[in-house]
């Protein structure tokens, strides 16, 4: 299985701060198409999954602009340039490529 | 607007057996290829399988703590997908979602809940 592991698990962040989320992965995940399916989603508190960026670093319809997905191969990110209040929940990772493996999570907090 | 509704989920004693269903509208379910993603309390995700099209064979895969209990199925005419749940362990309780897959999971229900206890 393709293990995904993100970093930190807790973030702690000042409202208007930026954020950073690293996501490896055991495996390089780029797909025999060409494609990298790696996809960052957010879950608040009581709700579901939402997704935010599919194949590293396309945004989906309706994400605020200040998300953005970057990397490559095994190694990728997600940054929120500056954290609003809206955006405390849990950040996962998950590649797409070998069946389906999320990362653990990362808790974003206000500090 | 996509929507997924489960129903189903309640408490079974262990080695029970359950069904959910996941009713699907606001696209066209037969060309979708759905998941199930489930998530402990206070856990993590971890999806345990999908099925796939018609036209992509309607094959089914399956994450290894479930293989050989849970089967996937799905009812094109009623847009419809269901997950089996055969000799329930206490670990398999949590929220279960179904999800499309559009380039990975894209969208998700808002799950239910399945307490396997004695």
């Amino acid at each position: 299985d393709v293990v995904m592991t993100q970093s930190p698990l807790s973030l702690p962040v000042t409202l208007g701060q930026p954020a950073s989320i690293s996501c490896r992965s055991s495996q390089s995940l780029v797909y025999s198409d060409g494609n990298t399916y790696l996809n960052w989603f957010q879950q608040r508190p009581g709700q579901s999954p939402r997704r935010l960026i599919y194949k590293v670093s396309n945004r989906d319809s309706g994400v605020p602009d200040r998300f953005s997905g970057s990397g490559s191969g095994t190694d990728f990110t997600l940054k929120i340039s500056r954290v609003e209040a809206e955006d405390v929940g849990v950040y996962y990772c998950m590649q797409g490529t070998y069946w389906i493996t999320f990362g653990q999570g990362t808790r974003l907090e206000i500090k | 607007d996509v929507q997924l509704l489960e129903s189903g989920g309640g408490l079974v004693k262990p080695g029970g057996s359950l069904r959910l269903s996941c009713a699907a509208s606001g696209f066209t379910f037969i060309y979708a290829w759905m998941s199930w993603v489930r998530q402990a309390p206070g856990k993590g995700l971890e999806w345990i399988g999908r099925i796939k099209s018609k036209t992509a064979g309607e094959t089914t895969d399956y994450a290894a703590p479930v293989k050989g209990r849970f089967t996937i199925s799905r009812d094109d005419s009623e847009n419809t997908l269901y997950l089996q749940m055969n000799s329930l362990e206490i670990e398999d309780t949590a929220v279960y979602y179904c999800a499309t897959e559009n380039n990975g999971i894209e969208h998700w229900g808002q799950g239910t809940l399945v307490t396997v206890s004695s």
